[in-house]
């Protein structure tokens, strides 16, 4: 099952600098798409979202873009800090509200 | 902040043996959830529930998984006999009706290992 992608498994950043992280999707069905970050021995915590009628949605230093017709979401980061180093996970889903999770993308941000 | 807690954090069973991993969903909410996440792989989901029954399950989620909510708060995930590839983090998540992100929040999981 390999309908939600992150083709970059891990992310090395500069502190102060943009954090780019991507996402691609098959399913075109799908309505929703979430970010979760996740530290070791923790759960995944929600960071941000957007639903496919927006193709932009910002958060303080998040900003997560959606493109529907390539199928592509990204979350960008900026200023990146040190406490941004961890997993980030990209989810879709659809009216069901069950959401298909990514491989994840491990972000180290440098000091 | 509203938390989803789960118990035990961390569980050791011997292969063929039930274990039962313990949630308690955010009190409000009203659809849950279990995801596992073997070691370096993604998170997959297991089960969705809903109105004291399962909404939808995934292939994994054999006749060897059961999930109950037997009281008010708490929301279990039963391996019948477990196997040495169950060895996992299990993680709990719950959301209400209309989540702020349409998402939801997941507690810090229970490492489950098979030997």
């Amino acid at each position: 099952d390999q309908q939600v992608k992150q083709n970059s498994p891990s992310l090395s950043v500069q502190e102060g600098r943009i954090s780019i992280l991507n996402c691609d999707y098959t399913n075109s069905m799908f309505d929703y798409f979430l970010w979760y970050k996740k530290y070791p021995a923790e759960g995944p915590t929600f960071l941000i979202s957007i639903s496919s009628i927006k193709d932009k949605n910002e958060d303080g230093r998040f900003t997560v873009f959606l493109n529907k017709s390539a199928k592509h979401l990204s979350l960008h980061i900026v200023p990146s800090q040190p406490g941004d180093s961890a997993v980030y996970f990209c989810a879709a889903g659809g009216g069901t509200y069950k959401y298909i999770f990514g491989t994840g993308t491990r972000l180290k941000v440098l000091a | 902040e509203p938390e989803v807690t789960q118990t035990p954090s961390h569980q050791v069973t011997q292969m063929g043996q039930e274990v039962i991993l313990r949630c308690v969903p955010i009190s409000n909410h009203l659809y849950f959830y279990w995801y596992r996440q073997i070691l370096g792989q993604k998170v997959e989901f297991l089960v969705s529930f809903y109105n004291n029954e399962i909404s939808e399950k995934s292939e994994i989620f054999d006749d060897q998984f059961s999930v109950e909510r037997p009281d008010g708060s708490n929301f279990t995930l039963k391996i019948r006999s477990t196997k040495l590839e169950d060895s996992a983090m299990y993680f709990c998540a719950s959301r209400d009706r209309a989540g702020l992100h349409y998402g939801y929040t997941f507690g810090s999981g229970t490492r489950l290992t098979v030997v």
